[in-house]
């Protein structure tokens, strides 16, 4: 079985405090991604790899970073945490190939509820 | 751009009914779509998507759902509910840099 984890379920930081929050999958995938999850709002893409040290923005990159040194590992950075960053941080990752891999599912950790102060 | 969307916020049916929770959406090109569930302070869990071939296509946990290539319209069903059906249901065109709907509650009353 595909297993993601995140290094947090809940996290508590305070307002202007730099934020790591580490996502590592175990099945090799090519694509990793970074969601945030509010009440109303659905799902939105904050960045997406699709390779090591590759990157693109997704639908709200403001006030946030990632990094992928290795390809299990994916990190989302707050470089100076806000309250309006208060959510449900999920990780995913998935097969990518040639395409991008636009026909398979995602397989997605269990999530880190942030609360800033 | 691509979109989905699921008009209805929240579904409530009697254990023992069928439900259809409801799904349509909007790309350029071929219409890779997946339906997702969510269970509570939980990631999310694929159930089922439609990338060729038949319209209805199976998933986990008894569920199906069917493409309408006319209609732009992708409703996972269920035969039969059960209250442990009680999710979050998350529909998404493509993979890769997929866009997700909203979502929709289900709730299965006993």
């Amino acid at each position: 079985d595909v297993k993601v984890t995140q290094s947090s379920r809940y996290l508590v930081k305070r307002t202007g405090e730099k934020v790591f929050l580490e996502c590592v999958q175990d099945m090799d995938h090519e694509n990793m991604f970074w969601y945030r999850q509010d009440p109303g709002l659905g799902l939105r893409l904050i960045y997406f790899s699709y390779d090591v040290k590759m990157k693109e923005k997704g639908d709200i990159p403001e006030g946030y970073s990632v990094s992928r040194e290795k390809k299990e590992r994916f990190s989302l950075i707050l470089e100076s945490a806000s309250t309006n960053q208060t959510s449900m941080y999920l990780c995913a990752s998935s097969f990518g190939a040639s395409d991008r891999g636009f026909y398979n599912e995602q397989f997605f950790g269990p999530g880190t509820r942030l609360t800033v102060l | 751009a691509q979109s989905v969307a699921q008009p209805e916020d929240q579904v409530n049916v009697a254990e023992g009914n069928p439900l259809t929770v409801k799904c349509t959406y909007s790309v350029s090109g071929n219409p890779y779509l997946f339906w997702y569930v969510q269970y509570p302070n939980r990631g999310l869990q694929f159930l089922l998507k439609y990338i060729t071939g038949d319209n209805l296509v199976k998933g986990s946990y008894g569920f199906e759902a069917e493409f309408n290539k006319s209609q732009t319209s992708f409703h996972l069903k269920k035969p039969s509910a059960l209250v442990s059906d009680s999710a979050l249901y998350f529909c998404a065109v493509r993979g890769g840099k997929s866009t997700f709907g909203d979502g929709t509650t289900l709730t299965v009353k006993p």
